[in-house]
């Protein structure tokens, strides 16, 4: 298996652009998740999908972000009007419905807002 | 509402030394996974194990041993021998494990594990 992979590594912005990250979950997985890591904190859950439907949004997720993942397999995460309390990693993670709640994580994504 | 506490922020060692990392939880739920996660500088977190809370039994896998203890929520996690390659941040987390659950992690705030010569 190729791991989870994510796009762009990095991303610099400028506040009030719209940004969109990319998840790329190993194959065959039908769990994908989005968390949110900032300095010095563990990553916070943010959504949930289970092969295409989001089936879960935390109160993290504010009306600026968007998640969404056509046919079940790659994933889209969109960042509207970004504000600098954006910046921070964005990390994915895959895993397989009947197997013990596994998530494998990618590289992730930090976003700085300037 | 589910709750991971690592007490120790950050922790140094000199290699060889033996060290653990501190884990407790609360969950309601009477069906959950533990979890730990290294997360070296390049920032990837790297799964190290999952135990859910009807086996208690310890584990062992080379120089790393975990010790679940549900009497007192703590699922907690040594290093033995360390090695300069260890330093990270450990994580410890946890998930609802009923069905239909997303499973989602709950983390703590991390560990901070230095390892020097």
């Amino acid at each position: 298996d190729t791991g989870v992979s994510q796009d762009p590594r990095h991303k610099i912005t400028k506040r009030g652009q719209n940004v969109t990250f990319r998840c790329d979950p190993i194959s065959e997985h039908n769990r994908l998740y989005w968390y949110r890591q900032t300095l010095g904190q563990g990553p916070e859950f943010l959504t949930y999908f289970q092969n295409e439907a989001q089936l879960e949004k935390s109160r993290l997720l504010s009306d600026r972000f968007s998640a969404e993942r056509p046919k079940g397999s790659f994933s889209t995460l969109e960042i509207q009007r970004t504000e600098q309390g954006d910046s921070a990693m964005y990390l994915c993670a895959s895993g397989r419905l009947a197997v013990n709640n596994e998530q494998f994580f990618g590289p992730g994504t930090r976003l700085t807002v300037l | 509402a589910q709750k991971v506490t690592q007490a120790q922020t950050e922790i140094s060692v000199v290699e060889k030394e033996d060290v653990t990392l501190d884990c407790v939880y609360e969950t309601r739920d009477t069906t959950y996974y533990l979890f730990w996660y290294k997360q070296p500088p390049s920032g990837e977190l790297v799964f190290l194990i999952r135990r859910n809370s009807f086996d208690e039994q310890n584990e062992i896998s080379g120089r790393y041993s975990w010790n679940f203890q549900k009497s007192t929520s703590s699922f907690n996690f040594t290093i033995t021998a360390s090695q300069v390659v260890d330093s990270a941040v450990y994580f410890c987390a946890l998930s609802g494990g009923g069905a239909g659950t997303a499973s989602k992690l709950t983390f703590g705030t991390g560990t901070r594990l230095q390892v020097t010569l």
